[in-house]
C-alpha cells in the first residue's frame, strides 16, 4: 500500500512565525487532505487537495503530484495552531485513506 | 448542511465494561468509516461501510470490537468488554464517493479505560 511520511516529526514556533510543513508519499494518489488534531483530541478537516493549491485563511496547501508531495504552510501563527497535523492520502478506490505519522506543532506566546 | 456528528465526545469507563460510540454521517453518504488514534500512534483505519455492508473490515483489532450500521444511516461501534489498550480517539468519516472523494471527519469521541 501507499506509504505517506511526514516532515519534521515536531516543531516549536514562536508566535508569529510562518512554517511548512511536508508531505511525502509513495505512489501516485486520488485523494490527499491535511487535517489539525487540536490539544483536545478533536480532528479538524483543513484542505482536500489531491492536487494544486489552496487557501483558507492564514493556512494554504500545495500538492505536486508529479513529484509526489505536499506542503502545508501556516503563516502568523498563533498559540491555537498548536496540535498535530496529519496529512493523508489514497492511491486507489479500493484501499482505505492512510495517515502520515504526523508533525506536532507547538506554538508559543 | 450538518458535518459528521460523534457522540460521546468523551467516555470513561473501568476496564471490563462495554462502550458504545455512536456516528452520524452526512445525510447522503453511503460511505461511511471508523478509524482511531490510540496511545498517541498514528491514525489507523479499522472498517468501511458501503450501505449497511461492510466493505473492508481488514482493521478492527479483534472481536471484541463490533461495529454496526443498521438502514444504512448511523453507525455504532461497540467495545466488549473495553481493555486498557483501548484508550484513545476513534474517528468516523463519512464520503459521497468511496475513497477517492473527500472523507469528512467528525472530531472524534475520545475514550479512556481505566
Amino acid at each position: 500500500g501507499i506509504q505517506v511520511e511526514q516532515s519534521p516529526p515536531d516543531l516549536i514556533l514562536q508566535e508569529g512565525a510562518n512554517s511548512t510543513l511536508r508531505c511525502n508519499f509513495s505512489d501516485s494518489v486520488n485523494n490527499l487532505q491535511w487535517f489539525h488534531q487540536n490539544p483536545w483530541g478533536q480532528l479538524i478537516n483543513l484542505f482536500y487537495i489531491p492536487s494544486g493549491t489552496k487557501q483558507n485563511g492564514r493556512l494554504s496547501a500545495t500538492t505536486v503530484a508529479t513529484e509526489r508531495y505536499s506542503l502545508l504552510y501556516i503563516s502568523s501563527s498563533q498559540t491555537t495552531d498548536s496540535g498535530v497535523y496529519f496529512c493523508a492520502a489514497i492511491n486507489s478506490g479500493n484501499t482505505p485513506l492512510v495517515f502520515g505519522k504526523g508533525t506536532r506543532l507547538s506554538v508559543i506566546a | 448542511e450538518a458535518g459528521v456528528t460523534q457522540f460521546p465526545s468523551h467516555s470513561v469507563i473501568e476496564k471490563g465494561q462495554t462502550v458504545t460510540l455512536r456516528c452520524d454521517p452526512i445525510s447522503g453518504h453511503d460511505n461511511l468509516y471508523w478509524y482511531r488514534r490510540v496511545m498517541g500512534k498514528e491514525i489507523k483505519f479499522l472498517l468501511h461501510f458501503v450501505k449497511e455492508s461492510k466493505q473492508d473490515e481488514s482493521g478492527m483489532p479483534n472481536n471484541r470490537f463490533l461495529a454496526e450500521r443498521t438502514g444504512g444511516t448511523y453507525s455504532t461501534l461497540k467495545v466488549q468488554p473495553a481493555e486498557l489498550e483501548d484508550s484513545g480517539v476513534y474517528f468516523c468519516a463519512s464520503s459521497q464517493q468511496p475513497n477517492t472523494g473527500e472523507l469528512f471527519f467528525g472530531e472524534g469521541s475520545r475514550l479512556t479505560v481505566l
